[in-house]
């Protein structure tokens, strides 16, 4: 069982619908993750919170809108998408000294229609 | 910037047999940390080893244990008994720790799909 919990495993949606992708880890953890996977390759950085603080965002579209409520919830809010949005969204988390490995969770599995 | 490659696109072995997978990295920093995360089927990333680049002697985690040449900027991962459940994607990764100005990003190269035949 994974410690960092991803929820809806799968979701299909419209270009028109709003949906919103959430994780949660209950390890104190003070850093979180977000990752986007396309099929056969590595998972590419989007966005980081620090201490329920934005720190990095790897430029990406609006359409994607993060939300960090507190330090054990992580959202990933998601609006007018494109077909090209399908892949696998990876949630991760670590202790923020920096020197502690990312745990991720098992994805949601997103397609566009 | 930091790059990791991983030239081994896919490779195979027999069960009980040991393999080893490939993985260099550019850097030009002092103290870093290298891992291998496995992302079976299933797609949950898990950690199989964790490197620090100041610690001379290779991490060890049961029947994997890795060749860290740091001169060489090469991180090695060797797998000894092969098991089925071994089948998997395997990415290198780097990461530049926090308390010397890294992001935490971790690095991926592309990956290694490996592959355990009965």
């Amino acid at each position: 069982d994974t410690e960092v919990t991803q929820t809806p495993k799968h979701l299909v949606m419209g270009m028109t619908n709003k949906k919103s992708l959430k994780c949660e880890q209950h390890m104190g953890h003070r850093a979180m993750y977000w990752y986007k996977q396309k099929a056969k390759k590595p998972p590419e950085l989007m966005f980081v919170y620090s201490y329920e603080k934005l720190s990095i965002n790897e430029s990406v579209p609006s359409r994607f809108s993060p939300e960090c409520p507190n330090s054990s919830l992580l959202n990933l809010h998601l609006h007018a998408l494109q077909p090209e949005d399908s892949a696998l969204y990876l949630c991760a988390s670590s202790h923020r000294q920096g020197t502690q490995p990312q745990h991720f969770g098992d994805g949601t599995r997103l397609s566009i229609l | 910037a930091q790059t990791v490659t991983q030239s081994q696109p896919e490779m195979s072995v027999q069960e009980a047999e040991t393999v080893t997978l490939s993985c260099t990295y550019d850097t030009s920093e002092n103290n870093y940390y290298l891992f291998w995360y496995k992302q079976p089927p299933s797609r949950q990333m898990i950690l199989v080893i964790r490197q620090e680049a100041y610690k001379q002697q290779n991490a060890t985690e049961n029947r994997f244990s890795v060749n860290f040449q740091k001169a060489a900027k090469s991180f090695s991962l060797k797998i000894s008994d092969s098991q089925l459940g071994d089948t998997a994607m395997y990415f290198c990764a780097f990461m530049k720790p926090f308390t010397q100005g890294g992001s935490e990003k971790l690095v991926f190269g592309k990956g290694t799909k490996l592959t355990v035949n009965p």
